[in-house]
């Protein structure tokens, strides 16, 4: 699975759009960019994924640009639940189905 | 609540001893993944099971096993416990796992706390 590289932590304040960047910029033409979040040690949560087209489902939108090398997850309106861990994980279809966590962003709402 | 389960939510227990942790995937759900999440290692990738088979290996040690029974439910085996065994352990299941399937999003349970003194 391609590497990702995402923000240490970063700060949102309650109720504004939480852009949460993740650059891939070796993904190859086959792989999905998959988003998860955790929860103060709850297990990993899915969020959505998407291969090239932009997605949306009811927790947030994926952004992905146009070559690949880089996404972004919104969420729009931030609440003090979504303080989190969230993971951009890149991964093969057809390949290994494990997940391949890295550090992740950790993402603080401020009230 | 992600529909996969896991017990106990928490046990402790002393080095060099054994413990079982068990995972129930959810309706439908054929595969089951093992991970580990310790504070030094991040989450990190221990084992599968597709329809009581094991599919993929990642960093488990030698003293882990698990299995997945006919009714699909797993169990994953810790034995000769160290300190550094301490972690989170969390269960995923997902339809199929298998190559080139359409749906291979995992979901997660809510984890066992394991703590050897």
């Amino acid at each position: 699975d391609a590497k990702t590289t995402q923000p240490t932590s970063m700060d949102c304040a309650e109720g504004r759009a939480a852009n949460l960047p993740c650059n891939h910029s070796t993904i190859s033409g086959n792989e999905y960019v998959y988003w998860y979040r955790q929860i103060h040690s709850q297990g990993p949560q899915y969020i959505i994924h998407g291969l090239k087209n932009n997605e949306t489902n009811e927790m947030a939108s994926l952004i992905i640009t146009e070559d690949r090398k880089s996404s972004t997850l919104i969420l729009p309106h931030a609440t003090l639940r979504d303080t989190a861990v969230y993971y951009c994980i890149v991964r093969d279809r057809t390949g290994a189905n494990n997940l391949f966590f890295g550090t992740g962003t950790r993402l603080t709402v401020i009230p | 609540d992600s529909g996969v389960t896991q017990t106990p939510k928490h046990l402790i227990t002393a080095t060099g001893q054994r413990v079982t942790l068990r995972c129930s995937p959810r309706s439908g759900d054929l595969s089951v993944y093992w991970y580990q999440q310790s504070l030094d290692q991040g989450l990190q990738f221990l084992i599968q099971y597709y329809n009581g088979e094991e599919r993929a290996k990642g960093n488990i040690l030698e003293r882990f096993s698990a299995q997945q029974f006919p009714d699909l439910h797993s169990e994953l085996n810790l034995s000769s416990l160290e300190l550094g065994d301490s972690a989170l352990y969390f269960c995923a299941s997902s339809v199929a796992g298998v190559r080139a399937l359409k749906q291979e999003t995992q979901y997660f349970g809510p984890g066992t706390r394991l703590l050897v003194l």
